[in-house]
């Protein structure tokens, strides 16, 4: 399996700012995913970033709060935009080489909104 | 809306015991299923991969797949303390996206 990196690991915003969170991987691959996981809670999709094309947006995450670009098939970054304490959960981006394969999961980045 | 729901927890089973993890999914259409293990802290692990009816053994771990009940379900043999854990049942969609379970907390006692 293709080994993920993430940065920062984990990062402490004040409400009203930005963080943005990067998503590399070792080898080229056709799928990846941003994912966010509130305390408590399961793995919600946010949206699938399309390379060289606008990511693919799930019900109740837009592209004005959450902005991803993914310029080559090895990389990604997600950004959470004027953040709330509302937004602290741990954002991971998982990748697959193919729609119905299995999919991998980067070390995640805890947020914690002010 | 795409739904998949697994069984109440949380699960205590004692050491040496078998475990059993449940999980339905509300979209026939679905074609892989998947088992991951997220220990406290940690991001979600594969455990377990199937996409046919039946069977798959992997080690102590054995993933049961009934498409027309539309059930999943993952064994866990010889449970030890280190298999407590969240288990999250997730299902593969359109476009791979994949739609998790709220997650079953295991915890093994010695």
């Amino acid at each position: 399996s293709a080994v993920i990196s993430q940065k920062p690991s984990r990062d402490i915003c004040q409400r009203g700012t930005s963080l943005t969170i990067q998503c590399q991987v070792d080898s080229q691959v056709t799928m990846m995913f941003w994912y966010r996981q509130q305390p408590g809670q399961s793995l919600t999709l946010i949206a699938t970033a399309n390379q060289g094309s606008e990511a693919t947006y799930e019900s109740g995450f837009v592209i004005d709060k959450f902005p991803i670009s993914r310029p080559n098939l090895t990389f990604s970054t997600l950004t959470v935009s004027n953040m709330s304490p509302e937004d602290s959960s741990i954002y991971l981006c998982s990748v697959a080489t193919r729609p119905t394969d299995t999919q991998y999961f980067g070390p995640g980045t805890r947020l914690t909104v002010l | 809306q795409k739904e998949v729901e697994q069984n109440s927890g949380p699960l205590s089973v004692p050491e040496g015991a078998i475990a059993s993890l449940n999980c339905t999914y509300s979209d026939r259409g679905s074609q892989s299923f998947f088992w991951y293990r997220q220990y406290s802290g940690k991001s979600p692990e594969l455990i377990m991969s199937i996409y046919s009816n039946g069977d798959k053994e992997d080690g102590r771990f054995t993933a049961q797949l009934n498409k027309a009940s539309q059930y999943v379900s993952l064994l866990i043999r010889d449970s030890q303390p280190s298999d407590s854990a969240t288990y999250l049942c997730a299902v593969n969609g359109d476009y791979g996206k994949l739609t998790f379970g709220q997650g079953t907390i295991l915890t093994v006692h010695p």
